[in-house]
This record gives C-alpha cells, structure tokens and sequence, in this order.
C-alpha cells in the first residue's frame, strides 16, 4: 500500500518567518500535488511536481519533489496569516487513484 | 463556471435514518470523485465516476453507502442507514482525466454531516 507522510502535524508561528513542510513516502510516486485547504471549504491545488529533483516557485511558496520521486517539499517564505491552512501532499497510487497525506495544519500569527 | 456545487452544506440527523448528499460537477468535466474527510483518517476517496459510470468503489465503506451518477451534470451519495461513525466531511471532486493523468482535481465546499 502507497503511503504519503507528513510533518510536522501541525506548526504554529509567528507572521515573517520561514517554514518547510515535508511529505515522504517508501514508494516511487509518478507525481505528487500540493493542495491547501482553508477551513471549511475544500482542498485547492497548489502545484503538481512531475520530475524528480524539480523545484517549482509560486510566489513565496517553493516545493521540490525528491530525486527519487519519493518525497517532496513545501517552503514558505516570510509566511503570513493569509497562509494559514491544511496543507495536503497528494499522489497517484498505482491503480491512478490520488492518496493524499494526513495532511500539516499551519496556523500563522500576525 | 461556478465550480463544483455541493448540498447540502450542512446536514444533521439521527442515526438510522438516510442522508442523501449531491453533488453537480463542473460542466465538460469527466471525472467525479466522492471524498471523506475525517481528523482520524485524513481525506480517503470513497468512489469515483469516469463518464458517469463508477469505476472503482473500493472506498466505500460498508453496503449502507451508495452512489449514482445518473447524468454528467449530477451525483450522489446515499448513506442508509446512517451512523454516528458516518460523521464527517464529504467532499465532492470533478477533473477532465483521473490523478494518473496528473489533472487537477476541483473541489466543491463539502458537506458536513453530523450523526447524533
């Protein structure tokens, strides 16, 4: 069985400084996609990450996708409050469903 | 487009009784996933419809939960009876290709459904 990590759980901080979300896994993934999910609605997708060792900026979000293809990296720069959410690593599992990771709840303070 | 729709937002009842949640995906879309959503077990897909017909259903969790997709416009998810254990998020989902085709997935706001 496929299976995406996540951490840390959960991660409170302070408005201006820098964090990194890690989602891993044991198995080879083909693609893995970052979503966020702010409370009570649902999940949106971030970025799709295809190639290993490929990195992707979106704003002051950088995520990397592992050399193996078997884990990934969300960065958030100078993060604010609006950037607090669920943030969801997801991938394909063989059979083409997404499987998605427990997911990190990120709480940032002003 | 208005993104996927769900009803309703929020559901409340009693066990044993049925609960019908529906869903209207984006138009052109032909992909329709039902998700769930629980702090215990995270967000698990319990079915999901290429051109209206279900393809793989092994989510689902016990025979008490159905789903149908009568047309390309509209879905839904029959849970009966229903249980407290049933309590959670549901999430409706539409695509142009399945997550192996690396399509993104659009999400409607969920159904909140509360079993007393």
């Amino acid at each position: 069985t496929q299976l995406l990590e996540q951490s840390p759980q959960f991660l409170s901080i302070q408005e201006g400084e820098n964090l990194t979300v890690y989602c891993n896994s044991s198995s080879v993934f083909s693609s893995l996609q970052w979503y966020r999910q702010e409370p009570g609605e649902g999940p949106v997708l971030l970025v799709t990450v295809v190639t290993g060792g490929e990195v992707k900026k979106l704003k002051r979000l950088t995520f990397q996708f592992g050399d193996a293809r078997k884990d990934s990296s969300l960065h958030i720069t100078a993060a604010q409050p609006g950037d607090t959410g669920l943030y969801l690593c997801a991938g394909p599992d063989l059979t083409g469903k997404l499987i998605f990771g427990q997911g990190t709840t990120l709480q940032v303070k002003p | 487009d208005a993104g996927v729709i769900q009803s309703p937002r929020h559901e409340v009842t009693e066990m044993g009784q049925e609960v019908t949640l529906r869903c209207k995906p984006i138009s052109g879309h032909d992909y329709l996933f039902w998700y769930r959503q629980t702090m215990m077990r995270g967000l698990e897909l319990l079915i999901y419809f290429n051109n209206n017909v279900p393809i793989d259903d092994s989510g689902m969790p016990e025979d008490r939960f159905s789903a149908k997709m009568p047309n390309a416009s509209f879905s839904t998810l029959k849970i009966q009876p229903s249980e407290p254990r049933d309590s959670a998020v549901y999430f409706c989902a539409s695509s142009l290709g399945s997550g192996q085709s690396r399509e993104t997935q659009y999400f409607g706001p969920g159904t909140r459904l509360l079993v007393l």
